[in-house]
């Protein structure tokens, strides 16, 4: 398998449940994003992973929580989400940069659909 | 704050040409992404500017200038296949990228 994936690719959950989305890179990147994707609305970016430790964490609620176990799997924890949740969560990957090399393009997955009832 | 600015829509025929436009207000300046997401798909890279001037990769095109804020993102010869949704994004003083909300491009026959 090459690239970046993600699993699931739909999820349907309730207010109170707890789920996990996947996302592995096969591109042997050190870096690792997770997105969030509302319609018509920029990309935002919740978490951010450098050689497995966490860099960025743009105010996210703690209902989600991220895991990075290595520089080719991460995880987002979900628990108690409300309806506003409801998004495209999107993963992404790249050579990390000290940010003065490279155009450090990120590389994403196809994204996993998230509907919170 | 930091800002990038693109239309929300555009309608192309195919086989003509399309610009779509991308102006930004950031903290600094590290470079101009172009990404192209098909719907229920992933964004895939298109294209990467930091100097002025045109870039070219067969049917497409990138142009930036800095000291205006703006790039642009040229579809020559336009394929049913190109409709989608085209994301600018900007890489500011942190190396944080910034990123528009995306322009639809709907190709009619």
């Amino acid at each position: 398998e090459t690239g970046v994936t993600q699993t699931p690719r739909h999820l349907v959950m309730g207010m109170t449940n707890k789920k996990s989305l996947k996302c592995e890179q096969h591109l042997g990147h050190n870096a690792m994003y997770w997105y969030k994707q509302s319609a018509k609305k920029p990309l935002e970016l919740m978490f951010v992973y450098n050689f497995k430790e966490q860099t960025e964490n743009n105010s996210v609620p703690s209902r989600f929580s991220p895991e990075c176990p290595n520089s080719s799997h991460l995880f987002l924890h979900l628990h108690t989400l409300q309806p506003e949740d409801s998004a495209l969560y999107l993963c992404a990957s790249s050579p990390w940069t000290s940010g003065k090399e490279g155009t450090d393009t990120q590389y994403f997955g196809p994204g996993t659909r998230l509907t919170v009832l | 704050g930091q800002n990038i600015d693109q239309p929300t829509e555009m309608t192309a025929t195919e086989g003509a040409i399309v610009q779509i436009n991308c102006t930004y207000q950031t903290s600094g300046f590290n470079g101009l992404f172009w990404y192209q997401q098909h719907a229920g798909e992933a964004p895939t890279f298109l294209s990467y500017n930091v100097l002025d001037g045109l870039e070219e990769k067969g049917r497409f095109s990138s142009f930036l200038s800095r000291s205006k804020g703006y790039s642009y993102l040229l579809l020559k010869e336009l394929q049913m296949k190109d409709s989608a949704s085209y994301l600018c994004a900007v890489r500011d003083s942190n190396y944080q990228l910034i990123w528009g909300a995306g322009t639809k491009l709907i190709i009619k026959p």
